[in-house]
Formats: C-alpha cells, sequence, structure tokens
C-alpha cells in the first residue's frame, strides 16, 4: 500500500534562503506523486508532479522536486523564498488501484520570516 | 482558480442534524473526488464517483453518503452529525477516472456545534 511521509510538521526559513521541505514515499509499484500548496482559507493547489520520465521537475512558482527512487524521496526545493510562499504543503502519491485516489503527507507548514 | 467549486463556503449546524455539500466539477470532468481535513486525520479521501457511478470508497463513515448527478454535479450528504465531524471537505474532480491530476476546489467547512 501507498503512504506519504513529511518530515517536519513546521519549517521556518528566512526571506531568500532555501526553502527545502521533504517527503518520503512507500509504493510498491511505480509512484506518481505530487506537491500540494494550500493558502490560508483557500483549497489546494498543484505546484507540481512527477509520472514518469525526467526525474527533476520544475512546478509553478519556482518551486521543483526531484524524484530519487534509491532514497524513496520526492523533496521539493525553492531557491530563494519569499514571504508569499508561507503556506501549508501536502506531498501526495496516487494510489495506484481503480480510483487513483491521492494519499496524502501529514503536510509541513511553511513560515517564512522577513 | 481550479474551475472547481464548492458550496456552501461555510456551514454550522448541531449535533443530530443533517448536510449537504454541493460540488460542480470542471467542465469536461467526469471524475469527483471526495476529501476530508481534519485536525486528527489529516487529508483523507472519502469516495470518487465517475460519469455517475461510484468507482471508490475510503474512510468514508456509514452516516455519509454522496451522488454524482446528470449534469455530473456531486453531492455529498452528512447526517446524524457529531462534534468529530466538524473539517474541512474538498471536492475535486479530473478529466477521467485514470487521469491523476485532480483539480480541488476552496472547500466547505463544516462546524458541528
Amino acid at each position: 500500500a501507498q503512504s506519504v511521509t513529511q518530515l517536519g510538521s513546521h519549517v521556518s526559513v528566512s526571506e531568500g534562503a532555501l526553502v527545502l521541505l521533504r517527503c518520503n514515499y512507500s509504493s510498491s509499484v511505480p509512484p506518481y506523486l505530487f506537491w500540494y500548496v494550500q493558502y490560508p482559507n483557500q483549497g489546494l493547489q498543484l505546484l507540481l508532479k512527477y509520472t514518469t520520465g525526467a526525474t527533476l521537475v520544475k512546478g509553478i512558482n519556482g518551486f521543483e522536486a526531484e524524484f530519487k527512487k534509491s532514497e524513496t524521496s520526492f523533496h521539493l526545493t525553492k531557491p530563494s523564498a519569499h514571504m508569499s510562499d508561507a503556506a501549508e504543503y501536502f506531498c501526495a502519491v496516487t494510489m495506484m488501484d481503480s480510483s487513483y485516489k491521492l494519499i496524502f503527507g501529514s503536510g509541513t507548514r511553511l513560515l517564512v520570516r522577513p | 482558480d481550479s474551475g472547481v467549486t464548492q458550496t456552501p463556503k461555510h456551514l454550522i449546524t448541531a449535533t443530530g442534524q443533517r448536510v449537504t455539500l454541493r460540488c460542480s466539477p470542471r467542465s469536461g470532468d467526469l471524475s469527483v473526488y471526495w476529501y476530508q481535513q481534519s485536525l486528527d486525520q489529516g487529508l483523507q479521501f472519502l469516495i470518487q464517483y465517475y460519469n455517475g457511478e461510484e468507482r471508490a470508497k475510503g474512510n468514508i463513515l456509514e452516516r455519509f453518503s454522496a451522488q454524482q448527478f446528470p449534469d455530473l454535479h456531486s453531492e455529498l450528504n452528512l447526517s446524524s452529525l457529531e462534534l468529530g465531524d466538524s473539517a474541512l471537505y474538498f471536492c475535486a474532480s479530473s478529466v477521467n477516472y485514470r487521469a491523476y491530476e485532480q483539480y480541488f476546489g476552496p472547500g466547505t467547512r463544516l462546524t458541528v456545534t
């Protein structure tokens, strides 16, 4: 069965610093992996996804993530944090059954300090 | 804006009551997913419909039910509400049941008092 673990429920960075949000997955089959962002009082917005092919995927707002099969990881990075990046970030894996439903991690709240 | 709409935005009701949450998928999307986001359980899949038929069930309570109508909008019905049902309920849609990219609505925040 697929599962997702996000290390760190809260991450705090200074504006302009590197953002690194960690995600590890467990899957018996090649996974489809996603990062979603949730701003306060809003729904989830897809940041980026990995399905097949290039293991380094670029998303919106300058974020990128690298699929590392040997480490079962899909960490999210951004070279320089902006105040507007403050939000909650969810890593997810697609359940490869008849539904293709998403299995989410517990989320990481990113705080950006001025 | 994802193109998925949900109504109402907020709902406050009492224990024991019944409520209906509504979702309209993106134009052209046939599959609708319902998720619950709560502080203790996180984001959990409840149920999926595809083109009017139930496709998959997750951790959905027997007090909860859903349906998808011919115009593809979906409703999630929650009955005999308990305090623990207080949560954000999200609807997501995708082109078909095998499409891995899901688009989320803004959610309905349910508060049970």
